[in-house]
């Protein structure tokens, strides 16, 4: 059972345009939700999150939106750069109880910033 | 600032031979700790977490194991490999408070023959 669904596996945009990356979740216990960048062959980075209480965080180029009747997030990257270009995944977290630090990630999403 | 290195970066071994990943953290006292795999074409999945010396809690049954012998080094292990435990694995700390952003290393690439 996938509780954090990225449906969009890739997704090109050209560069100076917006990229917004799309990330639904089924279990309704979330209440903090995460989005990192990962190159080929290093580590996941991570860029921004939001708590459950909050419908946006912004930062610099990147601002995520959370939807939580919809059970939806998004990460907008205005303007996309190439070096932006990556595997991008959207995690969920439940806060309290047992398995509260951990993090449940989706499948990712490979932004392609065209020049 | 904390910084966290895993080591090595590629390991090919043969099926049925013993394994040791390696994982320290920097900068940071009684971090989480957690080991990670990612299969070609999957997400990340959970393998091992720790909040403390000694604590170690598995979420996928498996031939690994894990164990955190000092508050900032974490080992992942196998006795005997299997062709299945080829992959991506990562390891990560995170601050031991709730909504906290884990921080990853930059992984071993693990080829079984």
């Amino acid at each position: 059972d996938q509780q954090v669904k990225q449906n969009s596996p890739s997704l090109s945009v050209q560069e100076g345009r917006i990229s917004i990356l799309n990330c639904d979740y089924t279990n309704s216990m979330f209440d903090y939700f995460l989005w990192y960048k990962k190159y080929p062959a290093e580590g996941p980075t991570f860029l921004i999150s939001i708590s459950s209480i909050k419908d946006k965080n912004e930062d610099g180029r990147f601002t995520v939106f959370l939807n939580k009747s919809a059970k939806h997030l998004s990460l907008h990257i205005v303007p996309s750069q190439p070096g932006d270009s990556a595997v991008y995944f959207c995690a969920a977290g439940a806060s309290g109880g047992a398995g509260s630090y951990q993090l449940t990630f989706g499948k990712g999403t490979k932004l392609s910033v065209i020049p | 600032s904390q910084t966290i290195h895993q080591w090595p970066a590629t390991l090919v071994q043969p099926v049925g031979s013993p394994l040791s990943l390696e994982c320290t953290v920097e900068g940071t006292s009684n971090p989480n700790l957690y080991w990670y795999r990612q299969a070609a074409g999957r997400g990340l999945q959970l393998l091992f977490y720790s909040v403390g010396i000694g604590q170690i809690s598995s979420e996928v049954p498996q031939n690994l194991s894990a164990s955190r012998p000092q508050d900032r080094q974490f080992i992942l292990s196998s006795k005997k490999l299997l062709l299945s435990d080829s992959g991506f694995y990562l390891c990560a700390w995170s601050e031991g408070r709730y909504n906290q952003p884990q921080h990853f290393g930059d992984g071993t690439r693990l080829s079984i023959l």
